[in-house]
């Protein structure tokens, strides 16, 4: 059965420093989603990392994903306040079936 | 513009009553799916479906029930067997073998007892 473990859940971090947002999954997959909600509202995709070693960025973010290791990191650099939100990692069954399973999320606090 | 949509956005249920929460997308996705979210909670799967007339339980789907007549709609019903039904409805959406997409997402329902 696919779990998705991420970790921190919280955390509260200064602007300008770095950080780096964990997630683990128990079964092998070649999918992985990294999604940004903000307080009551929906989910806005962030990354779609689809290979071993694969690497995207996007302004302060970026995501890798190791599928031997079966990690993926967000790393946040020199964060600024409006990144505050929280982070969803979401893993794609090898089933084919289409699923999707979601981490906890990590509800990041940028203090400025 | 193509899209998702759910409603209504805010939804009151009575003890006992069964509700229906609308999900609609116009993007010519094949595969749907309803999350559940609780408050500082992740996404749980509760039913998705990959085309018309064919759906799948997800982790949990006892006291739910959904059907998928048109490729454009799927609707979750949360019936009086769901006994904690407060939480925050996400509806999803993807084309079949997405592998390099993300799921679009509508806006959520969010629904309380009364």
């Amino acid at each position: 059965e696919l779990k998705v473990e991420q970790n921190p859940l919280f955390l509260s971090m200064q602007e300008g420093k770095n950080y780096t947002i964990y997630c683990n999954y128990s079964t092998t997959s070649d999918r992985l989603y990294w999604y940004r909600q903000d307080p009551g509202k929906s989910l806005e995709s962030l990354f779609v990392l689809l290979s071993n070693g694969a690497v995207k960025q996007e302004g302060r973010l970026m995501a890798s994903l190791d599928t031997k290791a079966r990690l993926s990191t967000l790393h946040i650099t020199a964060a600024v306040h409006d990144l505050s939100a929280t982070y969803f990692c979401a893993v794609g069954s090898m089933n084919r079936d289409d699923k999707i399973i979601f981490g906890k999320g990590t509800r990041l606090h940028i203090l400025p | 513009d193509g899209g998702i949509t759910q409603s209504p956005k805010y939804l009151f249920r009575k003890e006992g009553q069964n509700v229906t929460l609308s999900c609609e997308q116009n993007l010519n996705h094949d595969a749907m799916y309803w999350y559940r979210q609780d408050p500082g909670q992740g996404l749980r799967l509760i039913y998705y479906s990959q085309i018309v007339n064919d759906f799948q339980k997800g982790d949990i789907a006892e006291g739910y029930s959904v059907s998928r007549e048109k490729k454009e709609s799927f609707p979750l019903t949360v019936t009086s067997a769901q006994k904690n039904p407060t939480a925050f409805y996400l509806c999803a959406s993807t084309p079949l073998g997405w592998g390099n997409q993300p799921q679009h997402f509508g806006d959520g329902t969010r629904l309380s007892i009364l």
